[in-house]
């Protein structure tokens, strides 16, 4: 138990479905973040929320769109995807210092068909 | 900017052998250092980390790092591989944005363990 949460575990969407993927952390960190892994490539940071504002977006599409309604929720909504947004996405949350290590969720293994 | 290089997409070693795994930062500002570890269809887990102080730090597992100013380096060992510890491997170094410390992590490293 990391005391972060991902919902769902697995996600498999055709290109016109709209869907989220939430993130939940019980540790009181006050800033989260969503991660794009895919196959051969390094980490993608997405997005940064601290304080619950966004600080950071990394030229993501706007097919991916974030929300974070308070300091412990994070969701990601995700809609008129492409093939190549298959991947795991991440979601981590730390403390707002920078000795702070970030915390990960498991997860979630997305395909999009 | 703050940046991070792991040199080698892979490592095999045997099973009992040392681990070396190697990461070179670069950094205006003295640095936050972590080393991170993933298994398969997990998320990453904290393995160690730098911060000030003692520049040789012991993590879980029997890993340690030592972070060397002179040579920007905070390499990862293990002196004796067990076939448990195959996974992936990330280095990360903390940057500041917008008044947040946001952690950079190199392209990792995957530890293969040999019988």
């Amino acid at each position: 138990e990391t005391g972060v949460t991902q919902t769902p575990r697995h996600l498999v969407m055709g290109m016109t479905n709209k869907k989220s993927l939430k993130c939940e952390q019980h540790l009181g960190h006050n800033a989260m973040y969503w991660y794009k892994q895919s196959a051969k490539k390094p980490l993608e940071l997405m997005f940064v929320y601290s304080l619950e504002e966004r600080v950071e977006n990394n030229s993501v599409p706007s097919r991916f769109s974030p929300e974070c309604p308070n300091s412990s929720h994070l969701f990601l909504h995700l809609h008129t995807l492409q093939p190549e947004d298959s991947a795991l996405y991440l979601c981590a949350s730390s403390q707002h210092d920078r000795g702070g290590e970030a915390f990960f969720g498991q997860g979630t293994r997305l395909t999009v068909v | 900017a703050q940046s991070v290089t792991q040199l080698g997409s892979h490592v095999s070693v045997s099973e009992g052998a040392l681990v070396l795994l190697r990461c070179n930062y670069s950094s205006s500002v003295p640095p936050y250092l972590f080393w991170y570890v993933q298994y398969p269809n997990q998320g990453l887990q904290l393995l160690l980390k730098y911060t000030t102080g003692a520049t040789l730090v012991k993590g879980i597992n029997g890993f340690e790092a030592e972070f060397k100013k002179s040579e920007t380096s905070f390499h990862l060992t293990k002196p004796s591989a067990h076939m448990s510890d195959a996974a992936e491997y990330f280095c990360a170094v903390t940057h500041a944005s917008g008044g947040s410390y946001i952690p950079t992590f190199g392209r990792g490293t995957s530890l293969i363990v040999h019988p």
